[in-house]
């Protein structure tokens, strides 16, 4: 079976400063690596995705994951952050065959402070 | 172009009361889904369709049922609401099973049940 950890339940960082955002995930295959956003009371918005290819991934709003195989991660990065950016961020994993449903990890409250 | 959407925004259910919850998308997408969502769990796929006709189960389908007869109706039935099933509802969408472009989601139902 799939799963995702997003160890952290907060991340904390001053405007400004590079962000991290961990996750790393377990699936049977080759995976398909996505993260999303997701403002209060509102549906997730999807950032970026890893499909095949470079390991370094570039989405939206200046945000960027790096792949790593050896250590089955997915970090989601962003090298100078905004207030506006604060929300919560989820990874989510699926196999490239086989049954295709996502799962999704826990999520990560990211507050940036002015 | 609404994307995808989703009624009622929210919902108080007694004990023992079924409803149904709405989701229409109007992006001719093959692939729909439906989550919930609860503190500190992430997203749990309920249930999902690869197309019209066609719905199997997610990770939590137990007292929910689906039907998928149109491209863009994934209409969740709640037979007898349970407390255990207040949460927020998400539904999404993607372009097809592949699922390569990542999803759409609604903007949520929140649904409590006393």
């Amino acid at each position: 079976a799939q799963s995702v950890a997003q160890p952290e339940d907060q991340v904390n960082v001053a405007e400004g400063n590079p962000l991290t955002v961990k996750c790393t995930y377990s699936v049977s295959g080759n995976p398909y690596l996505f993260w999303y956003v997701q403002y209060p009371n509102r549906g997730l918005q999807f950032l970026l995705k890893y499909i095949t290819g470079d390991n370094l991934v570039k989405g939206s709003y200046g945000f960027e994951a790096e792949f790593n195989k050896s250590q089955t991660s997915f970090h989601l990065k962003k090298p100078s952050a905004l207030v506006s950016d604060s929300a919560l961020y989820f990874c989510a994993v699926r196999p490239d065959t086989g049954r295709r449903a996502l799962t999704f990890g826990s999520g990560t409250r990211l507050q940036v402070q002015p | 172009n609404a994307g995808v959407t989703q009624t009622p925004k929210f919902q108080v259910l007694k004990t023992g009361q079924s409803m149904t919850l709405q989701c229409a998308q109007d992006m001719n997408h093959e692939y729909m889904s439906w989550y919930r969502q609860d503190p500190g769990m992430g997203l749990r796929l309920i249930h999902y369709s690869v197309g019209a006709g066609i719905t199997d189960q997610g990770e939590v389908p137990n007292g929910y049922n689906v039907s998928r007869s149109t491209t863009e109706d994934f209409p969740l039935r709640l037979l007898s609401a349970a407390p255990s099933q207040t949460s927020v509802y998400f539904c999404a969408t993607q372009q097809s099973a592949e699922g390569r472009l990542g999803q759409y989601f609604g903007p949520g139902t929140r649904l409590t049940v006393t």
